[in-house]
């Protein structure tokens, strides 16, 4: 069956570094694939998005790299500050639109 | 744009009432949405599909006869859960896809759903 995992349920990081967070996949072969941001009782909120054929996707301060081979996405964000601390999902998605979402990351940056 | 509002944002009923929540995009055509539903520090887990004008398809493991959802027009879905029991109780979001090759889903705020 398809499995999604993301490499740690909580992350930790001074302020002005760059969170790295990593999402695995087995078992799927997905068209493209999604980053979110999810606040406490609050709906994710769309980031990012890298095709099959994307090796890697910018947008401002975030950074996203998709390696077939490897099954995996990897996901910056440079120069963290606080207000970036939230839970980060990633999405796995095929033709038909649907959305596979792994449990989240919640990074927490400390000033 | 591609904004999504949720109605209501929290609710809380007695076991055996019904309870409907909607889902609307409100400055574009949704030709699909999509129901999930998330408990604590679990993943979204996707309940249902929904497209404008035709039946819903369901999950495996998802009662179509206890979440019913209509979707009635490019802009509004329901899903009203049946017989609410607490073991219901969970946080539920809607997402809609702005279709035309267009992937990114946009999400609602979420409603919460504490079943007494």
């Amino acid at each position: 069956s398809q499995k999604i995992e993301q490499n740690s349920e909580a992350l930790n990081i001074q302020e002005g570094k760059t969170a790295t967070l990593t999402c695995n996949y087995t078992n799927y072969s997905p068209a493209y694939l999604q980053w979110y941001r999810q606040d406490p009782g609050r709906g994710p909120v769309f980031l990012l998005l890298i095709r099959e054929n994307e090796k890697e996707k910018r947008k401002e301060r975030l950074k996203v790299t998709f390696d077939t081979t490897l099954k995996q996405s990897l996901f910056h964000i440079t120069a963290s500050q606080p207000a970036d601390s939230a839970t980060y999902l990633c999405a796995l998605g095929a033709g038909s639109y649907q959305l596979t979402f792994g449990k989240g990351t919640k990074l927490s940056v400390i000033p | 744009g591609a904004v999504v509002s949720q109605h209501p944002s929290w609710v809380i009923c007695k076991s055996g009432t019904s309870v409907k929540i909607e889902c609307r995009s409100l400055d574009f055509q949704a030709t699909t949405m999509f129901w999930y539903r998330q408990f604590p520090k679990q993943s979204l887990m996707l309940m249902a599909t929904s497209n404008e004008g035709s039946k819903a398809t369901y999950e495996q493991g998802v009662e179509k006869d206890k979440f019913l959802i209509n979707h009635a027009s490019l802009t509004l879905s329901t899903l009203t859960v049946t017989s609410a029991h607490p073991e219901d109780s969970s946080f539920y979001i809607c997402s809609a896809e702005r279709g035309f090759g267009y992937n990114e889903q946009f999400f609602g705020p979420g409603t919460r759903l504490t079943v007494l």
